[in-house]
């Protein structure tokens, strides 16, 4: 596997019910990210870590709960999920987090909540 | 409120012609600037950026124009090319502070043959 890979690519799933997305990169980078793209919206920022640790957290709903357990692996636990959460979720990566730090995007897991 | 802005959801250009796609932000603290370019099915990547302290870059066929003053910037794509068919997302930052990228909604271009 090369770059940031994100599965499931695509998930369905009740209210009620518990899942988590997983990001994975293989590119060395000791930041990462989670954004989520809305239809019609733009990208929006969700969480960032570096060096596994949460530096910020974009006033982000508690059913969204981020686990950074290494530089290589991040994950979006969902829980009491919205329909309105149904979205486009994408993960990144960067070598550092400040901004000339070029982030590179897994290709997303397409949520459906019912 | 939408930081950043690119009105024209979509554009088509003849192959060979010149692709402008234009982009505003309101926030006048963005110093940072980023055009990012999207294949269906995969994620965004990066194809040139542009600081405030410029107000030009430019990258083999790819130009960005910033326009500090009317808070808007350009990416130019000269000549076009089938292959530069795909959705180019505008974002903004600061360049202090974590990489929190502010993004357009993006615009979907398409380059006839």
């Amino acid at each position: 596997e090369t770059g940031v890979t994100q599965t499931p690519r695509h998930l369905v799933m009740g209210m009620t019910n518990k899942k988590s997305l997983k990001c994975e990169q293989h590119l060395g980078h000791n930041a990462m990210y989670w954004y989520k793209q809305s239809a019609k919206k733009p990208l929006e920022l969700m969480f960032v870590y570096s060096l596994e640790e949460r530096v910020e957290n974009n006033s982000v709903p508690s059913r969204f709960s981020p686990e950074c357990p290494n530089s290589s692996h991040l994950f979006l636990h969902l829980h009491t999920l919205q329909p309105e959460d149904s979205a486009l979720y994408l993960c990144a990566s960067s070598q550092g987090a400040g901004v000339y730090n070029e982030q590179f995007f897994g290709p997303g897991t397409r949520l459906t909540v019912l | 409120d939408q930081q950043v802005k690119q009105n024209s959801p979509s554009l088509s250009v003849q192959e060979g012609r010149i692709s402008i796609l234009n982009c505003d932000y309101t926030n006048s603290m963005f110093d940072y600037f980023l055009w990012y370019k999207k294949y269906p099915a995969e994620g965004p990547t990066f194809l040139i950026s542009i600081s405030s302290i410029k107000d030009k870059n430019e990258d083999g066929r790819f130009t960005v124009f910033l326009n500090k003053s009317a808070k808007h910037l350009s990416l130019h794509i000269v000549p076009s090319q089938p292959g530069d068919s795909a959705v180019y997302f505008c974002a903004a930052s600061f360049q202090t502070g974590a990489n929190n990228l502010f993004f357009g909604t993006g615009t979907r271009l398409t380059v006839i043959p």
